[in-house]
Order: structure tokens, then sequence, then C-alpha cells
């Protein structure tokens, strides 16, 4: 079966300071990948999504970027942080195939910049 | 661009007893996707339950079933015997079939059980 990871689970940042998140999926291949922010006490927003290595959509202008260095690795970045940034970040994957189309999402990481 | 809108901020019910949560959409396309996913305080979002729009027939997983509209556009979540365990909050989302595009969300109905 598979499962999705992310970490960390929770981060606390300074404004301006860099910001790494990691999602992996296990038991599949080549799964399309998502980047979701939710803001406090709203829905969620697509932020990237990917079909494949190297491949990065970007849904909102900001100041954070995706990378996909592996095929079922998808990372979330960020050189300098804002206040704006906080939130609750989860990934999400779904079959290449299209088949279904459905995504699942990992368990999250809450970020709080300070 | 397709939207999604729930327009019950908050729903009450009592335990054992039946809940519809409501949901509609707008979009230009005729072949897509909805769900209902449910985000219980650990914030993970769990699949509740899909709907393809090809499909008349509405989706039913054990307690939860649909009543999907598709000419209303609209999409709801009925909720039969209702369990402690299902207080959440419950997003209605949809998606464009065949892409790889991401879900649209609604901003979500918190769903409280009364014991």
């Amino acid at each position: 079966s598979q499962t999705i990871h992310q970490w960390p689970a929770t981060l606390v940042q300074p404004v301006g300071s860099p910001l790494s998140l990691e999602c992996t999926v296990e038991g599949t291949s080549n799964p399309n990948l998502y980047w979701y922010r939710q803001a406090a006490g709203r829905g969620l927003q697509l932020l990237f999504y990917s079909v494949g290595i190297g491949q990065i959509s970007s849904e909102v202008p900001q100041n954070l970027s995706a990378s996909r260095p592996q095929d079922r690795q998808f990372i979330l970045s960020s050189k300098k942080l804002l206040l704006s940034d906080s939130g609750f970040y989860l990934c999400a994957w779904s079959e290449a195939s299209g088949i279904t189309d459905t995504q699942y999402f990992g368990p999250g990481t809450r970020l709080t910049v300070l | 661009a397709q939207t999604v809108t729930q327009s019950q901020p908050e729903m009450s019910v009592q335990e054992a007893e039946t809940v519809t949560l409501s949901c509609t959409y707008d979009t230009s396309e005729s072949d897509y996707y909805l769900f209902w996913y449910k985000q219980p305080p650990s914030r993970q979002m769990i699949l509740v339950i899909r709907q393809e729009a090809y499909k008349q027939q509405n989706a039913t997983e054990n307690r939860f079933s649909v009543n999907f509209q598709k000419a209303a556009k609209s999409f709801s979540l009925k909720i039969s015997d209702s369990q402690l365990g299902d207080a959440a909050m419950y997003f209605c989302a949809y998606l464009s079939r065949g892409g790889a595009d991401g879900l649209t969300f609604g901003k979500g109905t918190h769903l409280i059980i009364q014991p």
C-alpha cells in the first residue's frame, strides 16, 4: 500500500530565515505530487504540483519554491520567510495514470513564522 | 475557473441522527470529479467519498452518501447514524478529469456531534 510522509511535523522559524519542507511517497511510481497551504480558518490553496522529476508548476506567485529531485520526493523551500508564510502545509499524491485522479494527503507540517 | 461554495460554516447534530452538508460548485466543464474530505483535529485530510461526474448513480461509502445533482451543480454529503468520531471539518472539493491540476476546495463546514 502507498504511504506519504511529511517532515517536520511542526516548525517555528524567524522572519527572514530559510525553509525546507520535505514530502516522500512510498509504494507507487511516478506519482503526481502537490503542495497545498491552509491558512488559519481558511480552505486549502494549491501552491505547486509536479507530474515528474524536475517538472514543477506554480499556481500562486510567492516567495516559495518547489523542487522534485527524485521520483517520490517533493520539497518546498524559501530563501527568506515572511510572516504571511505561516500556515499548515499539506503534501498530496495521485496516480500518474489518471484513472482515479484521487489525491491522498500526508499528515502536514504546521509552520509558524515569528 | 472553478469555484466551490459551502454555505454552512457550522452544523450540529445529535449522535445517531442524520445530517446533510451542502456544497455547490461552478464549472463550464462536463467531465470532472467531486470529493468530500474530512479534517479531524489532527488536521490530516482524509478522503470520505468520491463522485465521478459522468456517473448518474450517487456514491455511497458505508454511512456516507452523496446527492449529486449535475444540472444544479450541487453535491451534498449525508452522514447517517452520526458518531462522535465524525466530528471534524468537512471540505467539498472539485477536480478536473484527466489533468494533474490541483483540487479546488470550499471553505469547509465544521460538524459538531452532540452526545
